[in-house]
């Protein structure tokens, strides 16, 4: 099994470009989200899935969009990138609702840059 | 909301010794999840322990040991013996209700240096 994956590992956008991030899980997760972490602020949710065809808003979702057709992956675009959105982008998947351990597998990130 | 905090943003220990890294959390749920997770240099995020609010005892994995002290709502993650590859970032979080599910809240997190 491959666990998450995330593609691509590095990009660098200039400010107004887009660009959509790929996660893949082989797990048959139900739950799959997207976390941004910055320097000294931890891990923040921008979105999240509960199920295929299910999007809902984390904690800062402003400027980023997310879609999730099909159960094992979700995507995360940006229309117009800002400098504000250079991070490092974590998707994960866990179990599903019933599952009160609710443990979060984590792909291995995607490094962006906005100029 | 709930809110994760950890107050010690860097934490030195030599090796072989033992070493806790604090975390308090606030939430009004009586039903909650408690997890500590470990990012190295290379980046990934590696899962080390959970411990449920109804719990009746402190969970453990293998060195990794979480204190959990429910009236002072803390979860100290206690590392036995450390090695020099314990060295890395680790984040207390806590699972949270959102609108349709749950996700995790994360704290910003304690650097950590194992010395030879």
């Amino acid at each position: 099994n491959a666990g998450v994956t995330q593609t691509p590992k590095f990009r660098v956008l200039k400010t107004g470009q887009s660009m959509t991030l790929l996660c893949a899980q082989d797990m048959n997760h139900e739950y799959m989200y997207w976390y941004r972490q910055d320097p000294g602020m931890g891990l923040r949710l921008i979105h999240y899935s509960v199920g295929e065809g299910t999007t809902a808003k984390g904690e800062v979702p402003d400027g980023y969009n997310v879609s999730r057709l099909k159960k094992q992956n979700f995507l995360l675009g940006l229309e117009s990138a800002a400098p504000s959105q250079t991070s490092v982008y974590f998707c994960a998947s866990s179990y599903s609702k019933g599952s009160s351990y609710n443990e979060q597998f984590f792909g291995p990130g995607t490094r962006l840059t906005v100029l | 909301a709930q809110k994760i905090t950890q107050t010690q943003p860097g934490m030195f220990v030599q090796e072989k010794e033992a070493v806790t890294l604090d975390c308090t959390y606030d939430t009004s749920d009586q039903s909650y999840g408690l997890f500590w997770y470990k990012q190295p240099s290379s980046g990934e995020m590696i899962f080390l322990i959970y411990q449920g609010s109804y719990d009746e005892q402190n969970a453990t994995e293998g060195r990794y040991s979480l204190n959990f002290q429910k009236a002072r709502k803390s979860a100290n993650l206690v590392i036995s013996a450390s090695q020099l590859g314990d060295s890395a970032m680790y984040f207390c979080a806590m699972r949270e209700a959102f609108f349709s599910g749950y996700a995790l809240n994360f704290g910003k997190g304690t650097s950590l240096l194992v010395t030879p």
